[in-house]
């Protein structure tokens, strides 16, 4: 069955650096998706992404957060400055259709020191 | 601003059916209710929706109440594999793409 596929699985970075995570969506899916997850509380939705551009934000994605999909196969999220605050689980998702089930990565564990 | 009440957790053993309730009483015409879980470490993992009919999987049933307002998923002989936290969401698909979390029911699974 296919899969999104998220990488790297564990980041460790300094406080204040920029990391990109990165994710590879299920082939025929055209809506993309980061939430995350702060350890012990509630999975967290951050953005939905289609046609080459956002379709919508939370509050919690601000300007320190962008989501880029480089070529046909990639969906990026980048953080620009990381804060402590930042450490969480992050999972990409991806629909075939904004009316279909959701389909997750199993996560990008950001740890910022 | 919760849509859904489900409890906080709950057992079952190992080889029983697992019955999960959700309450959903604001729950409007066009939206469907949604299951998915999440075993620890890993990502969401879409179980099963529906609008008013019942519905079966390979992985569970969806039992809606004639009025909607509230749901019960069903897993048919829960395995240890089962333990995990299970959310219960209300989305109408035509309007909102996204879903949204709320904090779920955690599921032991009793050997």
């Amino acid at each position: 069955e296919p899969e999104v596929t998220q990488t790297p699985s564990h980041q460790v970075t300094q406080m204040g650096q920029e990391v990109i995570l990165r994710c590879v969506p299920i082939s025929n899916h055209l809506y993309f998706y980061w939430y995350r997850q702060i350890l012990g509380q509630k999975v967290e939705f951050l953005v939905s992404f289609y046609n080459n551009e956002i379709s919508e934000k939370s509050e919690i994605f601000d300007d320190q957060f962008s989501v880029e999909r480089p070529d046909g196969s990639n969906f990026t999220l980048k953080i620009r400055s990381t804060k402590l605050e930042d450490s969480a689980m992050y999972f990409c998702a991806s629909s075939v259709e904004g009316n279909s089930p959701l389909h997750f990565g199993n996560g990008t564990r950001l740890t910022v020191t | 601003d919760a849509k859904t009440t489900q409890p906080t957790s709950m057992d079952c053993a190992e080889g029983r059916a697992a019955n999960l309730p959700c309450n959903h009483s604001t729950i409007s015409g066009n939206e469907y209710v949604y299951w998915y879980r999440q075993i620890h470490s890993q990502g969401p993992q879409y179980i099963i929706h529906g609008l008013k009919n019942n519905e079966t999987n390979e992985m569970a049933s969806l039992i809606i109440t004639e009025d909607r307002k509230s749901s019960t998923l069903i897993l048919p002989h829960a395995t240890l594999r089962d333990t995990a936290v299970y959310y219960c969401i209300v989305r109408d698909p035509n309007r909102d793409d996204k879903i949204i979390f709320g904090k779920g029911t955690r599921l032991h699974i009793l050997p």
